[in-house]
């Protein structure tokens, strides 16, 4: 099994912040990796997929990065809506980190 | 446009077979290249993959749930179906539903459905 690490698990920044959001597979897995946002009570929401594709209609202060075993989400300059748990996937052999809560500092 | 809606008891008890069902509109689920998944949440907890039935009826399981988890496609009424056996309370989650693109990411989601394990 391909486990995914994530890094912090929590979080605390402040609206303008420059966020990074670290992922590593125990393993190589290629550009086989998707960021997804979560909201309480709410399904998760695509934001990267490929490792740095953008989805369609999210803020391009949003990117990914990363190939084989670590991945970074950033965003660039953290806006009042993305307080949220971010997680990273890995779609070799299917597995989510455990999240990344973002809080408010 | 496409949506996906799960449906299934809210409670199941100890021992017994949790049986979920998500309903797809907006698109047939033999209809293309995707990738027909269930994934958990346990309450205030992260994301675990389940499995999925792929567009030609194959299927793919996490392996430590495999040994308990079917999953099952009935392109009549464009549905598909999580069995899972032999539940404890660790089962307790919200289950979702979601497509797979691209070999298994997933743009869209059903709203999920909280199921409890418990006597």
């Amino acid at each position: 099994d391909i486990q995914m690490t994530q890094s912090p698990s929590t979080l605390s920044a402040s609206v303008g912040d420059r966020v990074t959001i670290t992922c590593r597979a125990s393993q190589s897995i290629s550009s086989y990796l998707a960021w997804y946002q979560q909201k309480p009570g709410k399904a998760p929401k695509l934001l990267i997929y490929k490792a740095s594709s953008l989805e369609t209609g999210i803020p391009s202060r949003f990117s990914g990065s990363g190939s084989g075993t670590e991945f970074t989400l950033t965003i660039r300059s953290l806006q009042p809506d993305d307080f949220a748990t971010y997680y990273c996937q890995q779609y070799n052999s299917y597995s989510f980190g455990q999240g990344t809560k973002v809080e408010i500092k | 446009q496409l949506h996906l809606q799960e449906s299934g008891p809210g409670l199941v008890k100890p021992s017994q077979t949790l049986s979920l069902t998500c309903t797809v509109s907006g698109v047939s689920i033999n209809g293309g290249d995707y990738y027909w998944t269930w994934i958990r949440q346990p309450p205030g907890k992260g994301l675990e993959w389940i499995g999925y039935i792929y567009y030609n009826g194959s299927t793919y399981y996490n392996p430590s749930l495999k040994s308990r988890v079917t999953i099952s496609g009935d392109t009549s009424k464009n549905q598909f179906s999580l069995n899972l056996s032999s539940v404890t309370a660790a089962d307790t989650a919200v289950y979702y539903c979601a497509r797979g693109w691209g070999s298994g990411y997933y743009r869209s989601w059903g709203q999920g459905t909280l199921v409890a394990v418990s006597s």
